[in-house]
């Protein structure tokens, strides 16, 4: 079974600074994919990012980029110039085919983006 | 469709109740998801279709818990004599496919279920 942790229940940052979020990941699988999530306080969750594990090369979105270390299972999400409106629960996700393509989340680190 | 949409948004049922939950995926998406997201905590998956089959039903806590896609559009997610643990957020996703290009997942906004 395929397992997500975040480290990280809560975490803060000044407005404008970098911040990075935690996950570590478990799996035998040898192809699959992993996640970002932001859930705002409005509840609907929207994709950050995505990272393919074939992929050596790190995703980048805009200020959102990623630290994929596939040996190490770990998958860290770095926010740049972090901005009021980032203030969310971040969910690390894990898929992969032969599970049906059905997301495994992790429980969540809610960041509070301070003025 | 604009996104995911989900009706009620809130729904509050006194124990033993039955409940029905509605789930409107993005136009021609083909997989529809089920999520179960406890206070606190990310969501679990509960149920997957393909189209209108269900393939995947491993994550229903019990058999009071059901969910159909009869036309392979919209989804509901029915709950029988719901109890006080059933409470939580219930969240729809849907993606286009299943090719690595359409794996993608949008949510709707989720129905909040609270068992009094």
């Amino acid at each position: 079974a395929q397992t997500v942790t975040q480290s990280q229940p809560e975490m803060s940052v000044q407005e404008a600074e970098t911040v990075t979020l935690s996950c570590t990941y478990d799996t035998s699988e040898n192809n699959y994919y992993l996640f970002w999530y932001k859930q705002p306080p409005s509840r609907q969750m929207i994709l950050v990012i995505r990272q393919e594990a074939y992929k050596q090369q790190n995703a980048t979105e805009n200020r959102f980029s990623v630290n994929f270390q596939k040996a190490a299972k770990s998958f860290s999400l770095k926010i740049s110039d972090s901005q009021l409106g980032d203030t969310a629960m971040y969910f690390c996700a894990f898929m992969t085919r032969n599970s049906n393509y059905k997301l495994t989340f992790g429980k969540g680190t809610l960041l509070t983006v301070n003025p | 469709g604009a996104g995911v949409s989900q009706s009620p948004r809130y729904k509050v049922a006194k124990r033993g109740q039955d409940v029905a939950l509605r789930c409107d995926p993005i136009s021609g998406h083909v997989s529809l998801f089920w999520y179960q997201q406890a206070l606190g905590q990310g969501p679990e998956f509960l149920t997957y279709f393909q189209n209108e089959a269900q393939l995947d039903k491993s994550g229903l806590p019990s058999d009071r818990f059901f969910a159909e896609r009869p036309e392979g559009s919209v989804s509901t997610l029915k709950i029988q004599r719901t109890q006080q643990e059933d409470s939580a957020v219930y969240l729809c996703a849907s993606s286009p496919g299943l090719s690595r290009s359409s794996y993608e997942q949008y949510f709707g906004p989720g129905t909040r279920l609270t068992v009094t």
